[in-house]
């Protein structure tokens, strides 16, 4: 199996900037996806392939990949960015993947 | 506009078996990859298997190998994943998810689910 790992929780207040980590050994050759999820619907991709933003989602949100951390960015965060947050990789293999225990962010 | 429409999600009983189906529209099935994932309540996604475009490359997570299969059928714009000896730990909410086909196994695209309940 692998393993990612997450904050449970993060909180900032409107306006601020947010930062989620994951951190898995096999972060420095493969890449982190960033999914957020609301109460109650699907999951929601927001990065891909470490840095890329699909179309759609806001230029509020970035990432970026030291090694074996990867970090979702939320700049000047909104109300509506309140969601569960979760990364998503796999190991060296390619074969296996997990997500991460995901982070409560509290935007209040 | 992508859409992925699960069914097939009801309460069985331990050791039952059941059939979970996904229709996709508003893309070419046949040149992507899928996924089923699956999510617990209260819990983070857990990814379950792959089927390749042809159905050629299978992939199973170990929680799930030797008792679920994944298939597709390319013609009718449809995943399928058969569920046998079902245990209550397998309780949780099923997605089917397409692979965009890039480096790494990964979701661009999610439905909006089907729940399956195991318990007696």
């Amino acid at each position: 199996s692998y393993e990612l790992t997450q904050a449970p929780s993060v909180s900032v207040s409107p306006g601020q900037t947010a930062r989620i980590t994951c951190s898995g050994d096999a972060l420095p050759k493969k890449y982190a996806y960033w999914y957020q999820q609301k109460s109650g619907q699907a999951p929601v991709l927001v990065i891909s392939e470490d840095i890329k933003r699909p179309s759609g989602i806001p230029e509020r949100f970035s990432g970026s990949n030291s090694g074996t951390v990867a970090t979702l960015t939320i700049s000047g965060a909104q109300v509506e960015d309140e969601a569960d947050y979760y990364c998503w990789s796999t190991d060296i293999s390619g074969n296996y993947g997990a997500f991460g225990g995901g982070t409560k962010l509290t935007v209040l | 506009e992508v859409q992925l429409v699960e069914s097939g999600g009801v309460l069985v009983q331990p050791g039952g078996s059941l059939r979970l189906s996904c229709a996709a529209s508003g893309f070419t099935f046949s040149s992507f990859e899928m996924n089923w994932v699956r999510q617990a309540p209260g819990k983070s996604p857990e990814w379950v298997s792959y089927i390749s475009s042809s159905g050629t490359k299978i992939l199973y997570s170990d929680s799930v190998r030797g008792r679920f299969t994944i298939s597709r059928d390319n013609a009718k714009n449809s995943l399928y994943l058969q569920m046998n000896g079902l245990r209550a730990e397998d309780t949780a909410v099923y997605y089917c998810a397409r692979d965009p086909g890039g480096l790494q196994l990964s979701f661009d695209y999610w439905g909006q689910g089907t729940l399956v309940t195991v318990s007696s």
